[in-house]
């Protein structure tokens, strides 16, 4: 069974840095692309991150470029997403997603349950 | 970036009865090499994660009760369920995996009339 656990959530003040891990079970995690999606209390579902499965490619939304990476370590089976700078805005349920391949340009067929991350002074 | 809007905002629909959701890509999403329409629909119920229904406009995901059924290309999709039911009331988004950043639509939200 896929499973997708997120973890390192938490609160921190504005301009902090924080990272999040996604622990993956029940695929072979290293042929998976992986994706990051948050969604901010009460709104839409916003794309933040993608890396490839290789971790040869990655993308960013423009509103983290440049302050967030994800990066990827196929030994351990974890994705993650180093955070950095954070804004008030960034405050979301982080979820972790895999695509149904190696590429990015695919959907997210399994979620995590998500991971809350409080940006506040 | 590619922008998505959708429409309505919200339905409420009675049991049995058809809803539709609209989905407008400010670009094409139709790759012309494969002739895929890189267009995915996902269903969030509260407190969960979303779930991925349909993937390339119109390919039902596995286990997808076949009330669900998607359809469109290039800039235009819709999302249809044939015969409303409660399990059915949640929040559907439409994404486009056709270019980085892969945006979402800003959802409808599905209810019993």
């Amino acid at each position: 069974e896929v499973q997708l656990v997120e973890s390192g959530g938490g609160l921190v003040q504005p301009g902090e840095s924080l990272r999040l891990s996604c622990a993956a079970t029940g695929f072979t995690f290293s042929n998976y692309a992986m994706h990051w999606v948050r969604q901010a209390p009460g709104k839409g579902l916003e794309y933040v991150s993608a890396i490839s499965s290789n971790g040869d490619s990655t993308y960013y939304a423009n509103s983290v470029k440049g302050r967030f990476t994800i990066s990827r370590d196929n030994s351990k089976n974890t994705l993650y997403l180093q955070m950095g700078s954070l804004r008030v805005g960034d405050m979301a349920v982080y979820y972790c997603a895999r695509a149904p391949g190696g590429t990015c340009y695919l959907p997210a067929d399994y979620w995590g349950q998500g991971t809350l991350v409080t940006v506040s002074s | 970036d590619i922008v998505m809007t959708q429409s309505p905002d919200s339905l409420a629909v009675s049991l049995g009865e058809r809803a539709t959701i609209n989905c407008k890509s400010s670009q094409s999403v139709l790759y012309s090499s494969n002739y895929k329409n890189y267009l995915a629909w996902y269903q969030q119920k509260p407190g969960q994660p979303p779930k991925l229904l349909i993937y390339w406009a119109s390919t039902r995901e596995s286990g997808v009760p076949d009330r669900f059924s998607g359809s469109g290309s290039g800039t235009d999709f819709t999302l249809t369920i044939s015969s409303l039911q409660a399990e059915d009331v949640a929040v559907y988004y439409c994404q486009q995996y056709y270019s980085s950043p892969f945006t979402f639509g800003p959802g409808t939200k599905v209810d019993i009339k």
